[in-house]
């Protein structure tokens, strides 16, 4: 079993609508939590970045992290075709080394 | 600007040669990776250093090498024993015990002749 799953994708959604992108983890350690934005053949953007539990909101990208079931969103509100893009989930322990762990990415379309 | 700079941006590669990709930032960031991604597979981590002259090989570093002589520069060689080295190449940087956030250049595409 790998230590975090994605959902590959891909994603086609209309123009204005809202995305949920997922991942799940197993390893109960992790604490710091992230969602990248790549498009391609470029390097990958840093979009959110959480601590532990909880919702973080950032114009129109909000992160959930539900650390009871090992399992993180990113929701994008009011989707635009520039959002079009590989979304990766990432994570890390706290204190333990410095590797992080990602998905394998989710490839979204958003149609105008 | 502050930020990591990798290049070239596109590289071929003989049979037999080594080549070295560049990675150089100036966020005075005390930890540097490199990742390999290929379709499908997300990112693979090659080597990791955190500090200056000390470097950790990730899970799939056979075939690669590295060093760390300064903190800014993190070169990567692809050697003649990496049998298949086409494949996107990111570097990366994190400041540690200052948020612990990753940040990556713009990576170099690796294509063999």
């Amino acid at each position: 079993q790998k230590e975090v799953e994605q959902d590959p994708g891909p994603l086609s959604v209309p123009e204005g609508a809202i995305v949920s992108l997922n991942c799940t983890y197993s390893n109960s350690a992790f604490q710091y939590f992230m969602w990248y934005r790549q498009y391609s053949r470029k390097g990958p953007e840093l979009l959110m970045y959480t601590y532990s539990s909880g919702n973080k909101e950032d114009g129109r990208f909000t992160a959930q992290v539900d650390k009871s079931s090992k399992y993180i969103s990113l929701f994008i509100r009011d989707s635009q075709p520039s959002d079009s893009a590989t979304y990766l989930c990432a994570m890390r322990e706290l204190n333990t080394g410095n590797q992080f762990y990602f998905g394998t990415g989710t490839s979204l379309t958003v149609i105008p | 600007d502050g930020g990591i700079t990798q290049s070239p941006k596109y590289l071929f590669r003989k049979e037999g040669q080594n080549v070295t990709l560049s990675c150089e930032q100036n966020l005075n960031h005390d930890a540097m990776y490199w990742y390999r991604q290929d379709p499908g597979q997300g990112l693979r981590l090659i080597y990791y250093s955190q500090i200056v002259n000390d470097f950790q090989k990730g899970d799939i570093a056979e075939g690669y090498s590295v060093s760390r002589e300064k903190k800014e520069s993190f070169p990567l060689t692809v050697t003649s024993a990496q049998k298949n080295p086409t494949a996107f190449y990111l570097c990366a940087s994190m400041n540690q015990g200052a948020g612990e956030k990753l940040f990556f250049g713009s990576g170099t595409q690796l294509s063999v002749l």
